[in-house]
This record gives structure tokens, sequence and C-alpha cells, in this order.
């Protein structure tokens, strides 16, 4: 069955790196572009990047530019964010997504993956 | 990149429509026709309802809608059930340096 299944919960401490990885299963990973949305406690949906099927192009918000990095690994079906120099307004579920090529909507979702930033 | 805004809530009674707004501008929802709608229920996944403006994917009831007019975007459900009661997002391809852009969100609330 189609699904993208995230890896665990994670705590980090102020100033440190997280990388979250999302592995795709029952379609063809390599053609869909991928994003990172996050939502945090109580919050709104807030988009945060995207990479291309070849992995060679990616785009973030403003918001992120500098701090995140979005990657991915065809042989694995597996994309990848990496967040540095936390701070605890990143403590949020961030969750991975498909684009539909031909829609442009996330119809494809992961299960998200809870990340707390606390000293 | 702005977020588009929404209205906080909105309410009906069982039965009855919602219609929940989202206003960008000429750079995201008036400039494309790639607005989507999610559902998300406490503590879930988000779920697409709606894409391409008004069109339904596979499974979502006909009672949502969705309409845009202008800057303006909007999701209508009717006959509203218990079940419809979360907050709803809506998105809009904003051009290529700066995709995507997500609405500040609504919580219907079925009375």
């Amino acid at each position: 069955q189609v699904q993208l299944v995230q890896s665990g919960a994670e705590v980090k401490k102020p100033g440190a790196s997280v990388k979250v990885s999302c592995k795709a299963s029952g379609y063809t990973f390599s053609s869909y572009y991928m994003h990172w949305v996050r939502q945090a406690p109580g919050q709104g949906l807030e988009w945060m990047g995207t990479i291309d099927p070849s992995g060679h192009n990616t785009i973030y918000a403003q918001n992120f530019q500098g701090r995140v990095t979005v990657t991915r690994d065809t042989s694995t079906s597996t994309v990848y964010m990496e967040l540095s120099s936390l701070r605890s307004e990143d403590t949020a579920v961030y969750y991975c997504a498909s684009e539909n090529t031909t829609t442009g909507a996330f119809d494809i979702w992961g299960q998200g993956t809870m990340v707390t930033v606390s000293s | 990149q702005s977020a588009l805004t929404q209205p906080p809530s909105a309410s009906g009674s069982p039965g009855q429509s919602v219609t929940i707004s989202c206003t960008g501008t000429s750079s995201d929802v008036g400039g494309y026709n790639y607005v989507s709608w999610y559902q998300q229920h406490p503590g879930k996944v988000p779920k697409l309802m709606i894409y391409e403006v008004s069109k339904r994917p596979s499974g979502v009831p006909d009672r949502f809608s969705g309409s845009k007019s202008g800057n303006t975007a909007s999701l209508t459900v009717s006959g509203l059930q218990a079940e419809d009661e979360a907050d709803y997002y809506c998105t809009s391809y904003a051009g290529s340096n700066n995709p995507y852009v997500f609405g500040t969100g609504t919580k219907v609330t079925v009375l």
C-alpha cells in the first residue's frame, strides 16, 4: 500500500541539529516532488521546503533558509530533512508529504515526527 | 511569503452548510488554480479534501466543494455532519521561488 513512514520522535538541546527520515513504499518514489511541513503545538501548518525527483534541486521557505537541508536517496526511497541551530520554537511535529505532479496537491503524508527542543 | 488568511473559526448545526474563506494575493491564490484544502482532526495527519480549487479526490464526499474568486478561495461543507468537526487549511502554489504557502487554519465546530 502507498505510504510514507517517518522516523521516531527526537529530543534535542538548543543549538543542536536533527535529521528526520521519511521512507516511501507502494509507489514510484523517484517520480515525485517531496515536501516537508511542520506544525508547532496548537499552531497551523507551515511549509518548509521541497526537493525535486532528481534530488538535485531544492527550494526552502524563507523562514528556514540557511538552517534546513532536504535530501533524498532514490536507492532506498527515502527523503531526509535536517534542521540545524535548533531553538525552542522549532518544537513541532514534522511531516513529509508527496506532491501529486498533476494536481500540485499533497496527497500522501507521513505520520509525523515529533521534535522537542529543550535544555 | 505571508500565510494565507482564513477565519479562525466557523460553525454550523448538523445538516447546515458552512463556508470557509482563504484570502491571498495575485501572487498565489489569484495567480494559479492550484488551491488545495486539507482536513485535520486533532492529533491526526492532514487529509486532502479539495485540489485544483474545486476537484475532489476519490473517497471525499460530495458535501465538500471548493471555488475561487479573484484572490479568495472558499471551501463549503454542505449537510454538516459530526465527523466534519476539524481544522481546515488551504494552501496555494505561489510560484517557483517559494512554491507553497498554507492558510492560517479554520476550526470548524458542529453545534
